[in-house]
């Protein structure tokens, strides 16, 4: 099916441990995108990717490392995670950065304990 | 300060009801203004978006307003269902950075 999937869709893990949230696409979009939603904040962009092998820093990016080899694939990794890095994230896709439409994934609820 | 500003933070209606919510930005230079609904527990979903040219524009029984003057936009529900209970988020582009409210919550109750 296309469309964009993100997993796991819920993850538990203690402070300091490394975890690698998932995001597949299928539009073949050359943009792929890393927010973060938190309660009373917008979305905040955490990474992007223009292409594969190339990436760029969002908004809060520190304690994120992302990568992208291939270009339906956008890994977003937690070196060393803490209870800061608790929050709902989100993978999308696009045509383009701002001025085409973003298609969203359904989101990984990460708890750091 | 967020660039976007949404209100209200949560409303409550009863099906059948109208309702408008509202947005204002700072972001600039403006290129568009998005309006998405978020289910619970999935991911925004678009809804209209509008550029700078563009007054009102609709989908079914949403309608979303632009004032780029005044830099507000509202999203105006009309004979509301129990479906539309979600969050609304208003996203401005400018330069190419996608800027989010923090979101209306919006229930409808039977």
């Amino acid at each position: 099916d296309a469309g964009i999937t993100q997993s796991p869709r819920y993850k538990i893990t203690e402070t300091g441990r490394q975890v690698t949230l998932m995001c597949h696409q299928t539009w073949s979009h050359s943009y792929m995108f890393w927010y973060r939603q938190d309660l009373g904040h917008g979305l905040r962009l955490i990474y992007y990717s223009a292409a594969a092998d190339i990436t760029d820093k969002g908004e809060v990016p520190d304690g994120y490392v992302v990568s992208r080899s291939k270009t339906e694939n956008f890994p977003l990794t937690l070196e060393s995670a803490t209870r800061s890095q608790t929050s709902v994230y989100f993978c999308a896709s696009s045509s383009g950065k701002g001025t085409y439409g973003y298609t969203f994934g359904s989101g990984t609820r990460l708890t750091v304990v | 300060k967020n660039q976007v500003e949404q209100s209200p933070q949560s409303l409550i209606i009863l099906e059948g009801k109208n309702c408008t919510l509202q947005c204002n930005y700072t972001v600039s230079p403006f290129s568009n203004l998005r309006w998405y609904k978020q289910d619970t527990g999935r991911g925004p979903v678009s809804l209209t978006i509008m550029t700078f040219s563009e007054n009102t524009k609709s989908n079914g029984r949403y309608t979303a307003t632009l004032d780029a003057d005044t830099k507000q936009s509202s999203l105006h529900i009309t004979a509301s269902q129990l479906s539309d209970s979600a969050s609304y988020i208003c996203v401005v582009s400018a330069s190419g950075d996608m800027r989010f409210g923090a979101g209306t919550r919006l229930t409808v109750k039977p």
